[in-house]
């Protein structure tokens, strides 16, 4: 699986766009893109996942760069309570490969 | 609807004591894993089973057994406990492991070694 690279940390101010890169300079065509959260000593949460085109569900927006070497999670009104670690997970979609590997994602802090 | 339930949430042990972390679901999966969480780092894939009757080693598997009793349970055993050992456990499961299924995590087992 292709590796990611995110920034450690973002601030976001409460109302606004949450905007979070990453990195997948690696990635292959059958990789899709895949976004959790975890939220202070919770288990991680599932937020979207996405293979070439955008996507977009109830909690946020995913944007691929057509070259697919990045990706852009999108939170369009940003919360408090958002405020958590966001992992961007890179993963071939076929049976038999290993489970989802965790990084150590970006720390969004929502900020009143 | 529960979803994946862990259970101890808290536990303390002795170096060299045992213990076992228990795990079930009612989805219905097909897949389960474990995973530990140090302060300040992601999370480590301990020991994965991709179907009842089958456990995989993952990441960090050293010092754990586990054992997939049916489908709904994955249970991890800590035969001889030590400080390195201090972790969050998760527990987390989802329908099988191949394209774009949803991982869904319990709420975590805080096990301090002493």
């Amino acid at each position: 699986d292709a590796k990611t690279t995110q920034p450690p940390s973002m601030d976001c101010a409460e109302g606004r766009a949450a905007n979070l890169p990453c990195n997948h300079s690696t990635i292959s065509g059958n990789e899709y893109v895949y976004w959790y959260r975890q939220i202070h000593s919770q288990g991680p949460q599932y937020i979207i996942h996405g293979l070439k085109n955008n996507e977009t569900n109830e909690m946020a927006s995913l944007i691929i760069t057509e070259d697919r070497k990045s990706s852009t999670l999108i939170l369009p009104h940003a919360t408090l309570r958002d405020t958590a670690v966001y992992y961007c997970i890179v993963r071939v979609a076929m049976e038999g490969n290993t489970p989802l590997v965790f990084g150590k994602g970006t720390r969004l802090s929502v900020i009143a | 609807n529960a979803g994946v339930t862990q259970t101890p949430k808290f536990q303390v042990l002795k170096t060299g004591q045992s213990m076992t972390l228990q795990c079930a679901q009612d989805m219905n999966h097909n897949s389960m894993y474990w995973y530990r969480q140090d302060p300040g780092m992601g999370l480590r894939l301990i020991y994965y089973s991709a179907s009842e009757g089958t456990t995989d080693k993952g990441e960090v598997p050293n010092g754990y057994n586990v054992s997939r009793l049916n489908k709904r349970e994955f249970s991890l055993r800590l035969e001889s406990a030590a400080p390195s050992q201090t972790s969050v456990y998760f527990c987390a499961s989802s329908e099988d492991w191949a394209a774009g299924n949803t991982i869904y995590f319990g709420e975590g087992s805080w096990l301090t070694v002493v």
